[in-house]
């Protein structure tokens, strides 16, 4: 089975340019979260859908990041403009909601520097 | 204020070592997990604790839920160079499938 996939694996781009991060859910999980990880923070969830619906975006940094899931095989991320201080290890993730122990699958994550 | 406090930040250690990595913290959870990350890859779980005082073994790797459900540990016996890595600690919130991490601790088993 395909796990989690994400696109790209790795950007480099300038500050100011518009960032598109890319998730396929696991085809059947009906959650899907965007997290952000550096070695400052640790993991910080950024926002989570539930069978598409945006659920929770408190974790969403700024107005310059907005997330889309326009159906259930499908997510982006989107930093607009981006800044340095953006840079991170961005992942994707999916699950099936059980509620106690729910199990989360991640992507491999998208390496994102902005210069 | 971290809701997971997990300790000791960094840990390195020899081949053949035991070690323990704590998670802590003071409010109650119905449940807790633990991932292990490796360099350049995601998160992937390892165990999931429910009960109060629950062990669990995953080969070398011993995962105790203390009795008031607030703490986690993790024993690793006779450690090995595959188990370097960053492990977290991660508890639910609600039944919103949310999870919430802890800032983990990066293992380094020298040969």
């Amino acid at each position: 089975d395909a796990g989690v996939i994400q696109s790209p694996r790795h950007e480099v781009t300038e500050m100011g340019q518009e960032v598109t991060l890319r998730c396929k859910p696991i085809s059947g999980h009906n959650s899907l979260f965007w997290y952000r990880q550096t070695m400052m923070r640790g993991l910080e969830l950024l926002i989570y859908f539930n069978n598409n619906v945006p659920i929770d975006d408190s974790g969403m940094p700024e107005d310059r990041f907005s997330a889309k899931m326009p159906n259930a095989s499908f997510s982006t991320l989107k930093i607009q403009p981006s800044e340095p201080r953006d840079s991170a290890v961005y992942f994707c993730a999916s699950s099936t909601l059980q509620g106690t122990g729910n199990t989360i699958y991640f992507g491999e994550g998208s390496w994102l520097t902005v210069v | 204020t971290q809701l997971l406090e997990q300790s000791p930040q960094f840990l390195s250690i020899q081949e053949g070592e035991n070690l323990t990595v704590y998670c802590n913290s003071s409010s109650v959870f119905s449940s807790l997990q633990w991932y292990r990350q490796e360099p350049g890859e995601g998160p992937v779980l390892l165990v999931t604790v429910v009960t109060g005082g629950e062990v669990k073994k995953l080969k070398r790797l011993t995962f105790q839920f203390g009795d008031a459900r607030k703490d986690s540990s993790l024993h690793i016996t006779a450690a090995q160079p595959g188990d370097t890595g960053l492990y977290l600690c991660a508890v639910g919130s609600g039944n919103t499938g949310k999870l919430i991490f802890g800032q983990g601790t990066t293992l380094q088993v020298k040969p």
